[in-house]
């Protein structure tokens, strides 16, 4: 049963534009969510994250957006860049957890 | 630099074959973990240690083995490799509470024939 789901395998944005990457989950004691970012051929890197007492978590270009009544959160990124091009994880986890529990990915490509 | 480091970075096995995954960190953190990621599957948990002395199984821990060594090193045993083991592995460590994320390491490529 997947628990975090990351629908979109891929998506393509022109540079310059807003990039919506989604996530949904199932697990309703999740309280906490985390972006990880991967370049080929490197382990994945912390982004931001969110805590499930917000609905929003800003960092830069970068923002997290979660709608705890529909299990579901999104990261966006204004303006996109050609360096934002990677693999983006969704994670999740719940207070007293020993692990993190993670999407599938989405492939995320700027455009020139 | 600070960091997880895993070797080897690239293997490729013989079905049948054993090796060990290594991965070593730094940063005296207390939890370390080997996932696995597969096209489409996105990062599933094998094993994961959350102190020294201690270990428990994820999400697909079949066919593997794991040894906490001490607080710094955490390995990843295939006794008889499979096809299905082919993989990108990634360790990674964590200091108390996972709501601080991870730090992973760069991955070990393995491809088993």
């Amino acid at each position: 049963d997947q628990q975090v789901k990351q629908n979109s395998p891929s998506l393509s944005v022109q540079e310059g534009r807003i990039s919506i990457l989604n996530c949904d989950y199932t697990n309703s004691m999740f309280d906490y969510f985390l972006w990880y970012k991967k370049y080929p051929a490197e382990g994945p890197t912390f982004l931001i994250s969110i805590s499930s007492i917000k609905d929003k978590n800003e960092d830069g270009r970068f923002t997290v957006f979660l709608n705890k009544s529909a299990k579901h959160l999104s990261l966006h990124i204004v303006p996109s860049q050609p360096g934002d091009s990677a693999v983006y994880f969704c994670a999740a986890t719940h207070q007293g957890a020993q692990k993190l529990v993670f999407g599938q990915g989405t492939r995320l490509t700027i455009n020139p | 630099n600070a960091g997880v480091t895993q070797t080897p970075k690239f293997q490729v096995l013989k079905t049948g074959q054993s090796m060990t995954l290594q991965c070593a960190q730094d940063m005296n953190h207390n939890s370390m973990y080997w996932y696995r990621q597969d096209p489409g599957m996105g990062l599933r948990l094998i094993y994961y240690s959350a102190s020294e002395g201690t270990t428990d199984k994820g999400e697909v821990p079949n066919g593997y083995n794991v040894s906490r060594l001490n607080k710094r090193e955490f390995s990843l045993r295939l006794e008889s490799a499979a096809p299905s083991q082919t993989s990108v592995y990634f360790c990674a460590s964590n200091a108390d509470g996972v709501h601080y994320g991870y730090t992973f390491g760069s991955g070990t490529r393995l491809t088993v024939v």
